[in-house]
């Protein structure tokens, strides 16, 4: 089945460093690849996309590049702020089965100090 | 828009109880999921509509667990006998319709059972 992969956190940065999370996955076929964000006590969001491969989705000074040949997405930050303290979720959408459902990565902790 | 909106955003109680939680999805979208978070088990998804039918539910746990979706604006998302195993935060999230990969998700409600 499909699976998402993400590097063991927590990761604990101060501010202005560089940021990268990684995240690797398992699919059938050609799946559309997420970056989602929650932050404290609240909900996910989306925060960047990328639907094929070699596709680069950005976002707040965040980008993934989608890695068919690596089957890849690692979010980067050139300069992270205490306000990116969250835990960031890698996913992926498929199809057949899997139509219509996300499958997430555990989730990786950032906590940036000033 | 407000949002996806959940109700509670906390309940405590009782082993053995009847739990309801609740879910509005945004006006105009056509898929709904439901979804539980913990940290041993990370984000699992328990069930999604899309046009008010139950597409997939292969993720309810148990017969404990029900979903209702009566009409476009409501489900219920329903734990009877409740159990302390139960302990988890519960997110809502609605998508414009069936395979269209962003989903926006409620505040969660955060659900102990003693």
């Amino acid at each position: 089945g499909d699976s998402v992969t993400q590097m063991e956190g927590p990761v604990t940065l101060s501010e202005e460093a560089f940021l990268t999370i990684n995240c690797t996955y398992t699919a059938t076929g050609y799946p559309s690849l997420f970056w989602y964000v929650q932050y404290p006590g609240e909900g996910l969001q989306l925060l960047l996309k990328a639907t094929k491969a070699d596709d680069k989705g950005s976002n707040k000074g965040f980008e993934a590049t989608y890695r068919k040949e690596t089957t890849s997405f690692h979010l980067e930050k050139g300069s992270v702020q205490v306000s990116d303290s969250a835990v960031y979720f890698c996913a992926l959408s498929a199809g057949g089965t899997s139509y219509g459902k996300l499958t997430f990565g555990q989730g990786t902790i950032l906590t940036v100090h000033p | 828009d407000a949002g996806v909106i959940q109700s509670p955003r906390h309940e405590v109680t009782e082993m053995g109880q009847e739990v309801t939680l609740r879910c509005k999805p945004i006006s105009g979208h056509n898929s709904l999921f439901w979804y539980r978070q913990t940290m041993m088990r990370g984000l699992e998804l328990l069930i999604y509509f899309n046009n008010n039918v139950p597409i997939d539910d292969s993720g309810m746990p148990e017969d404990r667990f029900s979903a209702k979706m009566p009409n476009a604006s409501f489900s219920t998302l329903k734990i009877q006998p409740s159990e302390p195993r139960d302990s988890a935060v519960y997110f809502c999230a609605s998508s414009l319709r069936e395979g269209y990969y962003e989903q926006y998700f409620g505040p969660g409600t955060r659900l102990t059972v003693t």
